[in-house]
């Protein structure tokens, strides 16, 4: 089946540091990307989408300055968290999917503290 | 931005018996998918309901869907401890070609 790897599992960074986290498609050319951040004991929120070659759209109240997504490969997609901030701790998801069956596959997860 | 509602957002049961938790959403859809998520981990895809479908079977698990009602169940028959985790339903919505997720449900079982 589809497996999404989603690197690193557990990150710690300073503040105002950035901080990168890297999604991949192991076995499948996935066209669209998506990412998700995920606060303790509530659901997904979906942040952004990201389509292979082109600019990320991004989810409302989502700032893209601060969240930085790049699809540069049909296999991969980064978010990066710029100038980190302790508010910017969360579990981020990413998600894969060619819309042609596979239906969405997600990563493991990445949780980023910030101190 | 979250599609819709979950409820009950948190259950616990005895072992043994069944669970349902239900899924409410506001537009359009593709299909319907439920997720679950034990603490701190990714998620695990459990099953898929398309919009012309009412009923689907996996093992223990049984998903309704009603359209005109803009409302799903799942239902977890002979519940096991293994079975504590957080449910998601998530809605591929038309024209949106992207997966939103509800509130989520916290279920837990009971010994």
């Amino acid at each position: 089946g589809a497996v999404v790897s989603q690197h690193p599992s557990r990150v710690i960074c300073k503040s105002g540091t950035s901080v990168k986290i890297e999604c991949r498609s192991l076995d499948f050319q996935a066209t669209t990307m998506f990412w998700y951040r995920q606060f303790p004991k509530k659901s997904l929120m979906l942040m952004a989408t990201s389509n292979e070659g082109s600019k990320a759209t991004y989810e409302q109240g989502v700032e893209k300055d601060k969240f930085l997504i790049n699809h540069a490969s049909l296999t991969l997609s980064t978010l990066t968290v710029t100038s980190a901030h302790p508010e910017d701790s969360s579990f981020y998801i990413c998600s894969a999917t060619t819309f042609q069956g596979y239906g969405y596959t997600f990563g493991s997860g990445t949780r980023l503290t910030v101190v | 931005s979250q599609q819709g509602e979950e409820d009950p957002q948190a259950l616990s049961i005895q072992e043994g018996e069944n669970a349902t938790m239900n899924c409410s959403y506001k537009t359009s859809i593709n299909n319907l998918q439920w997720y679950r998520q034990n603490s701190g981990r990714g998620l695990v895809h459990l099953i898929l309901i398309r919009s012309n479908e009412r009923e689907k079977h996996s093992g223990r698990l049984r998903v309704t869907l009603d359209t005109s009602k803009k409302s799903s169940s799942l239902l977890i028959t002979a519940s096991r401890a293994a079975d504590t985790a957080s449910y998601f339903c998530a809605t591929d919505r038309q024209g949106a070609q992207k997966l939103v997720f509800g509130q989520g449900t916290r279920l837990t079982i009971n010994p």
